[in-house]
């Protein structure tokens, strides 16, 4: 199965921009990535699922247009841009491995801890 | 809007048996577009999924746990529920229960619960 790299932590100042990013292993470069945001003492939310083509499908409730992924080789990124307070967070990435098959596994990153400054 | 609630004991003795259940609201477990599934997050580290289930029955579980997870379903409370065996200090963690599309396009977990915190201590 996959296996998905973040960096631990980033920080960023109040009104910049920041991009975050989620690494494949070798091999499984097609594959698309989930992202996830968790607020402190909160359960994930769902932000958006991003492939090499971009986006795919729609994003999650609430999520606003600062918001935007894009994908290239074995990397998934999340990109905020004009960062708010509100959105100081860890951002998890996760995938399917299977799906399709009689066999579906979830794999995530390790999560990223972003810092408003 | 559909909801998740984690519930269960938050304190596990080594060796014994974790038991969760999550209670939906605002929508039926009995629908064939979803599949519902726990995931957890040890103190200070990233999310492990531990597996699915569908209305029906059918489950998916991490190969890591197999051995040790059960998860069930309720379709008469709506609610479903993970038991995992023989704990240990390891498996302290926020569980979190989720709602994912059957569709692979768009089967991403969405909503989650808040979680619950178990810490597996003597």
């Amino acid at each position: 199965q996959p296996v998905l790299t973040q960096p631990p932590s980033a920080s960023a100042s109040l009104g910049a921009s920041v991009t975050l990013t989620c690494t494949l292993s070798s091999g499984y470069s097609n594959y698309k990535v989930d992202w996830y945001q968790q607020r402190p003492g909160k359960g994930p939310r769902f932000v958006m699922r991003v492939g090499t083509g971009g986006i795919v499908g729609s994003k999650g409730d609430g999520i606003p247009d600062r918001f935007s992924v894009l994908g290239s080789g074995l990397n998934r990124y999340l990109t905020i841009k004009n960062i708010q307070e509100e959105d100081e967070s860890d951002y998890h990435c996760g995938a399917d491995h299977g799906s399709g098959s009689n066999f579906v596994y979830w794999v995530f990153g390790g999560g990223t801890k972003l810092t408003v400054l | 809007q559909l909801q998740l609630q984690e519930s269960g004991p938050g304190l596990v003795k080594p060796s014994e048996t974790l038991s969760l259940t999550c209670t939906v609201s605002g929508g039926s477990i009995s629908s064939s577009s979803y599949y519902w599934g726990w995931i957890r997050q040890p103190p200070g580290k990233g999310l492990e999924w531990i597996g699915s289930i569908y209305y029906s029955g059918s489950t998916y579980y991490n190969p890591s746990l197999k051995s040790r997870v059960t998860i069930s379903v309720d379709t008469s409370k709506n609610q479903f529920s993970l038991k995992l065996s023989s704990v240990t200090a390891a498996d302290t963690a926020v569980y979190y229960c989720a709602r994912r599309k059957v569709v692979p396009t768009t089967n991403w977990f969405d909503p989650w619960g808040q979680g619950t915190l178990v810490t597996v201590s003597s």
